[in-house]
């Protein structure tokens, strides 16, 4: 069975200083992968989403960037966190083939102080 | 573009009640449709989907029909559970984009509360 893990879970970070959030999915191979943010409340905004290695889409312009070194690893960075980067952090990912039903990790609660 | 709408919330009933959350869509394709549940603190998971007109999808007591007609999938349940508070997204995925990257597009969600 498939299985997306997303670390850290929580993380509280000054202005100004770097970030690097890990997404890995077990158990599938080439799959779509998706960043998301959940500010307050409840909207999904999308950030990034790639096809396949090296293959990085954005959605919104920001001071985040992605990568993915590796078929089933998501990395979101950012050189210098901003107050409003804070936000709750979801990775998913979905097959290629079928409905394209996204399955999500766990997500990162990410506090900017 | 495509888009999804929901209802407001927060939906709020006591326990054995009669859900009902409306989701009206507009797309270009033929999409698929999908309802997907957050608990607190957690990620979203699927909790039922449809992909074509007419099909009904079901999980956990909840039932939502793709009405192509109507352009829309309302979720229900005949008798809620303190258990089902959560938020409720609907979503739909359509053609991909390039590259062969479904971009789906989801709702603003809907808190539900259940009171015992």
């Amino acid at each position: 069975s498939q299985t997306i893990h997303q670390w850290p879970a929580t993380l509280v970070q000054p202005v100004g200083s770097p970030l690097s959030l890990e997404c890995t999915v077990e158990g599938t191979s080439n799959p779509n992968l998706y960043w998301y943010r959940q500010a307050a409340g409840r909207g999904l905004q999308l950030l990034f989403y790639s096809v396949g290695i090296g293959q990085i889409s954005s959605e919104v312009p920001q001071n985040l960037s992605a990568s993915r070194p590796q078929d089933r690893q998501f990395i979101l960075s950012s050189k210098k966190l901003l107050l409003s980067d804070s936000g709750f952090y979801l990775c998913a990912w979905t097959k290629r083939g079928n409905s394209y039903e996204q399955y999500f990790g766990p997500g990162t609660r990410l506090t900017v102080t | 573009g495509d888009s999804v709408t929901q209802m407001e919330g927060p939906v709020t009933l006591s326990e054995e009640a009669f859900l009902t959350i409306n989701c009206t869509y507009t797309a270009t394709g033929y999409p698929s449709l999908f309802w997907y549940v957050q608990y607190p603190g957690e990620g979203l998971q699927l909790l039922l989907k449809a992909t074509k007109a007419d099909d009904k999808g079901s999980n956990k007591g909840f039932e939502a029909t793709y009405r192509k007609e109507t352009t829309s999938f309302h979720l229900e349940k005949g008798s809620v559970q303190v258990s089902d508070s959560a938020v409720y997204f609907c979503a739909l995925s359509d053609v991909p984009a390039s590259g062969g990257s479904y971009i789906p597009t989801f709702g603003r969600g809907t808190s539900l509360i259940v009171h015992p």
